[in-house]
């Protein structure tokens, strides 16, 4: 089976900018997640998807982080604009069920 | 929410000596997740532990849980280089959530 792909790998991008993240996750699974690592810290929760409705997007940080999920399959993630802050990696994973999480590679964020 | 501490953030340790790495959670969760991550490569499932007492092996990895006090502990037994990586624990909620350690950067040197 594919498993979880993610694109760009990497992206650098000044502050002030659009950056749209994507997500493919492996066929069938109905459950979508994105993280963000920043270096050093914890992988932390951004949001939640249940095919294609937000089943929990708490640790969305603010209003300029949108997630999208067409038709239940892949999802992107929009920063718009991009912030300092914003840098880091961000993984996507997909579970069926109630199973463990399989990861993306990740993008690497970088804002300048 | 799910706190997750994990400690240590970063180990070097020699090849053929024994670690352990400890994971402490906030409050109940009903599984516990231990993940490998390789420098540029996404992380990799080692462990699921779903209840109290419950042990799991991999070669030189060991996983524990012990829900009472809410700590899991990955024990790596005479290290060898291959086993350099970066370590998570996870802890899942019954609302379907995963909530992650700093993880543990583990470096073996000969």
């Amino acid at each position: 089976e594919a498993g979880v792909t993610q694109f760009p790998s990497h992206s650098v991008i000044e502050k002030g900018q659009t950056v749209t993240l994507r997500c493919d996750p492996i066929s069938g699974h109905d459950n979508l997640y994105w993280y963000r690592r920043v270096m050093g810290k914890e992988i932390k929760f951004l949001l939640h998807f249940v095919k294609e409705s937000k089943q929990d997007e708490s640790g969305m940080p603010n209003n300029r982080f949108l997630a999208e999920r067409t038709g239940g399959t892949y999802s992107t993630l929009k920063v718009q604009p991009a912030e300092l802050e914003d840098s880091g990696v961000y993984f996507c994973a997909s579970s069926r069920d109630w199973g463990p999480l399989h990861f993306g590679n990740g993008t690497r964020l970088t804002v300048t | 929410e799910l706190k997750v501490e994990q400690n240590p953030l970063f180990l070097s340790m020699q090849e053929g000596k024994n670690y352990t790495i400890y994971c402490n959670y906030s409050t109940t969760s009903d599984r516990l997740y231990w993940y490998r991550q390789d420098p540029g490569k996404s992380l990799e499932s080692l462990f699921v532990l779903l209840s109290n007492g419950a042990v799991k092996q991999e070669g030189r990895l060991m996983a524990s849980l012990d829900t009472k006090a809410r700590l899991s502990t990955l024990h790596i037994t005479a290290a060898v280089h291959d086993l350099s990586a970066t370590y998570f624990c996870a802890a899942h909620n019954t609302g379907n959530q995963f909530y992650f350690g700093t993880g543990t950067s583990l470096t073996v040197i000969p």
